[in-house]
């Protein structure tokens, strides 16, 4: 069975600083990946995707892939305290037929 | 915008009633999935399915049964609810185009609490 493992934290940052929140997998045959997040009390709703090694920059939010040590980070510049929310890394299981989701990091962004 | 919709949102009930929580989506895709969410935990898998008349367990047991007799249409039914199925019920939809790479959209939730 695949791992999904993401520091549970409390991330805590100050408005306008670099957040940055990480992920490793135990399967290297993973070819995509993807952030969520989830405000307290909603569902997740997709941040980013990234199939390919190096970085991908949508926004403020940026998500790096490295296949070779099984990680994948999702940078968030200029937080804003409503990006306070649980991020969840998100791989396909073995059989390709849905997502498993690690336990999420809570960030915390404060003004 | 994802346009996927659950009822109810939240539901109280008894031990040893049958509920079915409802999941529609107007985006016609082929795949549906089931999520079971614990408070502060991951999301677990729980049922999906590829398109009408397809459906599988996932990678959580779960004592609830799923149907797929329309496209839009992916309900979820426990028989005789138990504390125990005390939870958070999680929709989601993709297109089905490239397995399970493609983006999933969520619907809002069930919050079911079994007293």
């Amino acid at each position: 069975q695949k791992e999904v493992e993401q520091n549970s934290g409390p991330l805590s940052v100050p408005e306008g600083a670099i957040a940055s929140l990480n992920c490793t997998y135990s399967d290297r045959v993973s070819q995509s990946f993807f952030w969520y997040r989830q405000y307290s009390g909603k569902s997740p709703e997709l941040i980013m995707s990234i199939y390919s090694n190096g970085d991908k920059e949508d926004g403020r939010f940026t998500a790096q892939l490295n296949k070779a040590s099984q990680y994948v980070s999702l940078l968030i510049r200029d937080s804003q305290p409503s990006d306070s929310a649980t991020y969840l890394c998100a791989v396909p299981n073995q059989a390709g037929t849905a997502l498993i989701f690690g336990k999420g990091t809570t960030l915390s962004v404060s003004s | 915008e994802a346009d996927i919709y659950q009822t109810p949102r939240y539901l109280v009930i008894g031990t040893g009633k049958k509920i079915t929580l409802e999941c529609s989506q107007t985006m016609g895709h082929d795949k549906m999935y089931w999520y079971q969410q614990d408070p502060g935990m991951e999301l677990h898998l729980i049922h999906y399915s590829y398109g009408v008349n397809s459906t599988e367990k996932g990678d959580l047991s779960s004592e609830s049964t799923v149907s797929r007799i329309r496209t839009e249409h992916f309900p979820l039914t426990l028989e005789s609810a138990r504390p125990s199925h005390t939870s958070q019920y999680l929709c989601a939809s993709s297109e089905g185009l490239t397995g399970a790479t493609d983006t999933q959209y969520f619907g809002p939730g069930t919050r079911l609490t079994v007293l």
